[in-house]
């Protein structure tokens, strides 16, 4: 079965400091795409980052930045410099190369970040 | 340019009754998607499609039945609702497997 495990159900931060949030999957397919989702209050869900899983530079958007370890199947998320604007729900998921894109959910996790 | 439009954002439902979620999208999209969210589960995949005129069964497709007549457009359909399908439904596009979802803002469905 393929799976995404986010250990951490809830986490917080203090303003400008630094949080990584755990994620780990499991698959038996080679060619796949990995992807963290933030979720704020609004419900809408927006595209943090994205990484290839053939890629094995880690992917970064600003003050985001994955580290992805396909040997370990894991996939974190590291945060800088954490804004109030951060606080949000947290979902990694994966999606398999040509298996009709479907999206694999973890349970996310609740990041708090406090003035 | 729209994105990705769900109606309605809102609804409660008796026991029993039916409703259709409607999906739109004005990006040309392949593959669009159902999925629902509950609390501590993330979000689980109900039914998707990969063109105009196919649709798939995902991971949870009980209750649910779904269509794409039409490319721009994905219709859920509820056709006797029951409680454990009180929860917020989000519809998603994508061009092709390589690339990111883009989402609707969900619709909250309670039944009663």
């Amino acid at each position: 079965a393929q799976t995404v495990t986010q250990s951490q159900p809830e986490m917080s931060v203090q303003e400008a400091e630094t949080v990584t949030l755990s994620c780990t999957y499991d698959t038996s397919e080679n060619n796949y795409y990995l992807f963290w989702y933030k979720q704020p209050p609004s419900r809408q869900m927006i595209l943090v980052i994205r990484q290839e899983a053939y890629k094995q530079q880690n992917a970064t958007e600003n003050r985001f930045s994955v580290n992805f370890q396909k040997a370990a199947k894991s996939f974190s998320l590291k945060i800088s410099d954490s804004q109030l604007g951060d606080t949000a729900m947290y979902f990694c998921a994966f999606s398999i190369y040509n298996q009709g894109g479907k999206l694999i959910f973890g349970q996310g996790t609740e990041l708090s970040v406090k003035p | 340019n729209a994105g990705v439009t769900q109606t309605p954002k809102f609804r409660v439902l008796k026991t029993g009754q039916s409703m259709t979620l409607l999906c739109a999208q004005d990006m040309n999209h392949e593959y669009m998607y159902w999925y629902r969210q509950d609390p501590g589960m993330g979000l689980r995949l109900i039914h998707y499609s990969v063109g105009e005129g196919t649709t798939a069964k995902g991971e949870v497709p009980d209750g649910y039945n779904v269509s794409r007549l039409k490319k721009q457009n994905f219709l859920l359909g509820l056709e006797s609702a029951a409680p454990s399908q009180t929860s917020v439904y989000f519809c998603a596009s994508r061009k092709d497997s390589t690339y990111g979802y883009t989402f609707g803002s969900g619709t909250r469905l309670t039944v009663v």
